[in-house]
């Protein structure tokens, strides 16, 4: 079947521009994640959503940074006002359930000029 | 704090030769185990996990891995590599405790000589 699916694949834009990327979960997946991959800081967790609510932002690096998850799908990452240090690779990962295996997209390759 | 050690960041080894990937965690709480492999401009694809039971668990594409809980380790093995294996490794570990968000170590970039 059809895994995670993100978009879009690279983003370019200008700094203290706001970007918005894109995640499609694996069908009927509760659990979504969102990391971050950059070369400094390695793979973070950003925030975890459980159907349509957040139990968990704290991975979230500052108030520039919010995610929504509507009808228990779709969810948004939303960049506001974009430094160079978010230049980075968001990933987007779902499991079944709670704590269960965790299936990645390939991810929004963002650059900040 | 969680932390998830891989101290080899880079490793190279012969095609045929074997394999083996060093992880080490801290954890306060039972862990769960991945192991995911990342080719360039590529996610992450899942080798295999341990969640319970026996300690020795099988993965694709002929990949191992055993958790040892004395020594916090859960080292990945491969007893012949082929050229394709080369790619970079990441062992990561969750805890419902820790509600369900992975930790990462830093990653093992293999590169396999032929």
């Amino acid at each position: 079947g059809a895994g995670v699916s993100q978009s879009p694949s690279n983003k370019v834009t200008e700094k203290g521009k706001d970007v918005e990327l894109r995640c499609d979960p694996i069908s009927g997946h509760t659990a979504l994640y969102w990391y971050r991959q950059s070369l400094g800081q390695g793979l973070e967790f950003l925030i975890y959503f459980q159907g349509n609510s957040a139990p968990d932002k704290s991975g979230l690096p500052s108030d520039r940074f919010s995610a929504e998850r509507t009808g228990g799908s779709v969810s948004t990452l939303t960049i506001q006002r974009t430094q160079q240090e978010d230049s980075a690779v968001y990933l987007c990962a779902s499991s079944l359930a709670d704590m269960n295996t965790q299936y990645f997209g390939p991810g929004t390759r963002l650059t900040v000029l | 704090a969680q932390s998830v050690t891989q101290p080899d960041i880079h490793i190279t080894v012969s095609e045929g030769a074997s394999l083996e990937l060093r992880c080490n965690y801290s954890y306060g709480a039972t862990p769960y185990l991945f192991w995911y492999v990342q080719s360039p401009g590529q996610g992450l694809q899942l080798l295999l996990k341990y969640f319970s039971g026996d300690t020795l668990v099988q993965g694709i594409k002929g990949f191992e891995a055993e958790f040892k809980r004395s020594q916090s380790s859960f080292n990945l093995r491969k007893p012949s590599v082929h050229w394709s294996d080369a790619a970079e490794y990441f062992c990561a570990v969750g805890a419902k405790e820790y509600g369900n968000k992975l930790v990462f170590g830093a990653g093992t970039i293999l590169r396999v000589k032929s």
